[in-house]
């Protein structure tokens, strides 16, 4: 079956414009995941939906940063006026978000470089 | 705070060797998991093992085999007769109770080389 995708696959942007990076979940998963992954880094948390219930936005580094999620599905991650260090890969993940079955799918990622 | 600290950067062995992946862990919560992940060279994140804090009975997986104990706050992950299809990158996670936020160790670079 389907898994997460993610698209594009690598955004190349210069300093001071805004990116749209887009997930779309696996069919049915109430809740997603933004994460960013820097060079030889772990994964920094962004933020969580989970079905209808307000976002945990906590892990978004500054106001710069915003994501929504429409219908509970597709979401976009929304990067304003980007700056050098913003450079990453973006991962999104989803899991069933049910009692018992958290597992998060990740997808392969958005490879962002901001010039 | 929440923090996972995975102290080897590095690691290369030759094939066949047994490895073991170092994770330590710090909460104040009660109730938590914590996790394994292997992103292959691909990029892709693969999810390995989970355990949640009430569970530290160790397990075994083929070769995977994962030692969780509370009392020094590690859930150290063992890959025994390691392969060449072993090496990638390794996270271990912390999740707070209702999974709403994970916390990455910053990973371990596992080279098995022929």
């Amino acid at each position: 079956g389907a898994g997460v995708s993610q698209s594009p696959s690598n955004k190349v942007t210069e300093k001071g414009k805004d990116v749209e990076l887009r997930c779309d979940p696996i069919s049915g998963h109430t809740a997603l995941y933004w994460y960013r992954q820097s060079l030889g880094q772990g994964l920094e948390f962004l933020i969580y939906f989970q079905g209808n219930s307000a976002p945990d936005k906590s892990g978004l580094p500054s106001d710069r940063f915003s994501a929504e999620r429409t219908g509970g599905s597709v979401s976009t991650l929304t990067i304003q006026r980007t700056q050098q260090e913003d450079s990453a890969v973006y991962l999104c993940a989803s899991s069933p978000g049910l009692a018992g079955d958290y597992e998060q799918y990740f997808g392969p990622g958005t490879r962002l470089t901001v010039t | 705070a929440q923090k996972v600290t995975q102290a080897q950067t590095e690691i290369s062995v030759v094939e066949k060797e047994d490895v073991t992946l170092d994770c330590v862990y710090e909460t104040r919560d009660t109730t938590y998991y914590l996790f394994w992940y292997k992103q292959p060279p691909s990029g892709e994140l693969v999810f390995l093992i989970r355990r949640n804090s009430f569970d530290e009975q160790n397990e075994i997986s083929g070769r995977y085999s994962w030692n969780f104990q509370k009392s020094t706050s590690s859930f150290n992950f063992t890959i025994t007769a390691s392969q060449v299809v072993d090496s990638a990158v390794y996270f271990c996670a912390l999740s707070e109770a209702n999974f709403n936020k994970f916390y990455f160790g910053s990973g371990t670079k596992l080279n098995v080389k022929p």
